[in-house]
């Protein structure tokens, strides 16, 4: 089993749509969890970190769920600059060496 | 606003050259990370420093070496470039604290070809 699992995609959605992405880990010893944005040929950026309160930055939000050791990330209104490839990221036990996942590309359509 | 920079955003080197990458951050971070991404294979970790001097290897560290001489500077040396090492290479700090890992910053990268 892969450490980070996500959905290659792609999602193909419409300008305005609701798209959620989900991401599972194998290590519940993991205590730290982001998710980035990769752009065509760029380097990955962080968009924002997960807590297990979940947490929210504007249209975007994202959730934990450590019994199940399960990430979310849902973006609400999509634009078109949305599109990109989302990557899950959680540390290695309990560990700084973070495991990224393999991503989830998101096109966004006029 | 943190700053990561590499020495190259595109590199073309021949099988058997000595290469060096070069990577600088600003931050004052005491992590510093090697990567390589593949179409299809994700990030990879090449090798990774906590500390000036200290290294550890990471998932895929043969054909690779690193040094740490200065805390804000880390290098990649492929000792023997072969047409396998071509590939998107990604230079990453952070911060450190035993248990807890903080997000990481990335540079821009360096696309090396080796032919």
């Amino acid at each position: 089993r892969k450490e980070v699992e996500q959905d290659p995609g792609p999602f193909n959605v419409p300008e305005g749509a609701t798209v959620a992405f989900n991401c599972t880990y194998s290590n519940s010893a993991s205590q730290s969890f982001f998710w980035y944005r990769q752009d065509c040929r760029k380097e990955p950026k962080l968009l924002m970190s997960v807590y297990s309160s979940g947490n929210e930055d504007g249209r975007f939000t994202a959730q934990l769920n450590r019994a199940s050791q399960y990430i979310s990330l849902l973006i609400r209104d999509s634009k078109l600059s949305d599109s990109a490839t989302y990557l899950c990221v959680v540390n290695l036990d309990s560990s700084y060496k973070l495991i990224f996942g393999s991503g989830t590309r998101l096109l966004v359509r006029p | 606003d943190v700053k990561v920079t590499q020495s190259s955003r595109y590199l073309v080197k021949r099988t058997g050259e000595k290469v060096f990458l070069e990577c600088v951050q600003d931050m004052d971070h005491e992590n510093m990370f090697w990567y390589r991404q593949d179409p299809g294979l994700g990030l990879r970790l090449i090798y990774f420093s906590y500390d000036v001097k200290m290294k550890e290897k990471g998932d895929i560290p043969e054909g690779y070496s690193v040094s740490r001489e200065k805390k804000e500077r880390f290098s990649l040396i492929l000792e023997s470039a072969s047409t396998n090492q071509t590939s998107m290479y990604l230079c990453a700090s952070s911060f450190h604290n035993t248990g807890l890992a903080y997000e990481q910053y990335f540079g821009p990268g360096t696309r090396l070809t080796v032919t």
